[in-house]
C-alpha cells in the first residue's frame, strides 16, 4: 500500500530535549516536505527536499533541521525544542503537479 | 496580501444543497493547483487537481481562473460526509525551487 509513515503519532517532551520525528515513504517520490499546522494559521511549510541531499527552507524553518540521506526517509529534527514548537506536524511526499500524500501526523507537546 | 486566501467559513448548508468555495492566490506565475480535504485532526487528503479547462469528479467541480487568480470548488448534492475543511493548494516551480502554499481552509458543515 502506497503510504507515508510518520512516527511517533504523539509525543510529549520537555524544553531543550532533542527529538526526531521520522518520515518514510514507499512511493519512490523525489519530493518530500514537512509542515506544521496551528489553529488559525493553517499548514505552514518548514522544510522540503527535492531529492537526496537536496533540502531547502520553507516558510518557518527556525528551530528545525532536516536531512535526506535516502530517498525514502526525511526526518525532522528539533535540536532544542521550545513550547512554541508545540503543534501538529505533517510529512508529505509527492511528484510536483500530481499532488501530495500526507502522513497521519505527529502531535507534539513541548512543556 | 496573503499568498493564498480562503474564506474560513463555516459554511453551514442543508443536505442536498450546492455549495461553492473560492480561493485566491497572489502569484500570477503559479503553475499547479489542488483542492484537499481535511477532517478534524486528520491528515489532508487530495480531493482533486484543478485544471485550466475545469474538471469534474462526480459531485465535485473545480475551476481555475488565471486572469482573476482564483480557483473554485463546487459541491453538488451535499452529503453529511462532505463535512470537513477544504484546503486550496498552490504550487510554484522556478529554477529547481518548489514552493507549496496552503490556504488556511474553508470549513463546511452539512446539516441533516
Amino acid at each position: 500500500e502506497a503510504q507515508v509513515t510518520q512516527n511517533p503519532r504523539y509525543l510529549i517532551t520537555v524544553t531543550g530535549k532533542k527529538l526526531t520525528v521520522t518520515c518514510s515513504q514507499n512511493m519512490n517520490h523525489e519530493y518530500m516536505s514537512w509542515y506544521r499546522q496551528d489553529p488559525g494559521l493553517g499548514l505552514r511549510q518548514i522544510y522540503y527536499s527535492m531529492n537526496v541531499e537536496v533540502t531547502d527552507k520553507g516558510d518557518v524553518p527556525e528551530g528545525y533541521k532536516v536531512s535526506r540521506k535516502e530517498k525514502r526517509n526525511f526526518p525532522l529534527i528539533l535540536e532544542s525544542p521550545s513550547p512554541n514548537q508545540t503543534s501538529l506536524y505533517f510529512c508529505a511526499s509527492g511528484r510536483g503537479g500530481l499532488g501530495y500524500t500526507f502522513g497521519s501526523g505527529t502531535r507534539l507537546t513541548v512543556v | 496580501r496573503k499568498e493564498v486566501e480562503q474564506d474560513p467559513g463555516p459554511f453551514n448548508v442543508p443536505e442536498g444543497a450546492t455549495v461553492a468555495f473560492n480561493c485566491t492566490y497572489s502569484n500570477s506565475a503559479s503553475q499547479s493547483f489542488f483542492w484537499y480535504r481535511q477532517d478534524c485532526r486528520k491528515e489532508p487528503k487530495l480531493l482533486m487537481s484543478v485544471y485550466s479547462s475545469g474538471n469534474e469528479d462526480g459531485r465535485f467541480t473545480a475551476q481555475l481562473n488565471r486572469a482573476s487568480q482564483y480557483i473554485s470548488l463546487l459541491i453538488r448534492d451535499s452529503k453529511l460526509s462532505d463535512s470537513a475543511t477544504y484546503l486550496c493548494v498552490v504550487n510554484d516551480f522556478s529554477g529547481g525551487y518548489q514552493k507549496v502554499t496552503f490556504g488556511t481552509g474553508t470549513k463546511l458543515q452539512v446539516i441533516p
